[in-house]
């Protein structure tokens, strides 16, 4: 069964570079049947996705957040990463990485993808 | 950008009551709208896809109608487990978006 495990600082200091990264286990994170995507949420607040990236390395980011943001992955260690610079108080968030999956439907009108699995998440603080 | 608006933003109810949140988007979206619900604590978790379709292992008493622009979430008898957050998500188009939430508490 499909597991994501968040890892990283759990505390960064302003204008420096928040790093997180994703383990995948339980399957792989080569398949071509998943991206695999960064969502952060600041405390009691709603949820902002980052950005997303497939196997071969192919990404997509948040336009509000793409000129700070470097998502890579590394399928020897079935792995993907988040890397976020210059960062300030207004990044303070859980940062969770999940996985992103599409079904095709029954006269439907073509893939309908979804966030299937998330993780935990983790909290990760921007203080001096 | 898409924009997701969800209301109520809160709501108070009881056990075995019916529930329905509204999410509309700013442009058509089609069927391409995902529920999620989220404990206290916890990561989101995925209830609907595709507007009505229910993910496996999601209690019936879940059920996702709408297209185009309106879009509804329904729990036709509430437990005590379904008090938490809801957030809708269209898949649209990217940068995907998210709803600010609904919060269903206990009355």
């Amino acid at each position: 069964q499909l597991q994501l495990q968040e890892s990283g600082p759990g505390l960064v200091k302003p204008s420096e570079t928040l790093s997180l990264t994703c383990t995948v286990s339980g399957g792989s994170i080569s398949s071509s049947n998943y991206y695999w995507d960064w969502i952060r949420q600041p405390p009691g607040k709603g949820l902002e996705w980052i950005a997303t990236i497939f196997y071969s390395g192919t990404t997509y980011y948040n336009p509000s957040l793409k000129s700070r943001v470097i998502i890579s992955v590394d399928t020897s260690k079935n792995q993907f990463s988040l890397k976020l610079t210059s960062v300030t108080a207004a990044d303070t968030a859980v940062y969770y990485c999940a996985e992103r999956r599409y079904s095709i439907l029954p006269g439907g009108e073509g893939a309908y993808w979804y966030f299937g699995l998330w993780g935990r998440g983790t909290l990760v603080t921007v203080s001096s | 950008d898409i924009q997701m608006t969800q209301s109520p933003s809160s709501l108070s109810a009881s056990v075995g009551d019916r529930v329905t949140i509204t999410c509309r988007a700013s442009e058509s979206i089609s069927s391409y709208l995902n529920w999620y619900q989220q404990n206290p604590g916890k990561a989101p978790k995925l209830l609907i896809f595709a507007a009505s379709s229910l993910q496996s292992g999601v209690p019936s008493r879940f059920s996702g109608s709408g297209s185009g622009t309106d879009f509804t979430l329904t729990i036709s008898s509430l437990q005590p487990e379904d008090f938490a957050t809801y957030y809708c998500q269209e898949s649209y188009s990217m940068p995907w978006t998210f709803g600010q939430g609904t919060k269903v508490e206990i009355k």
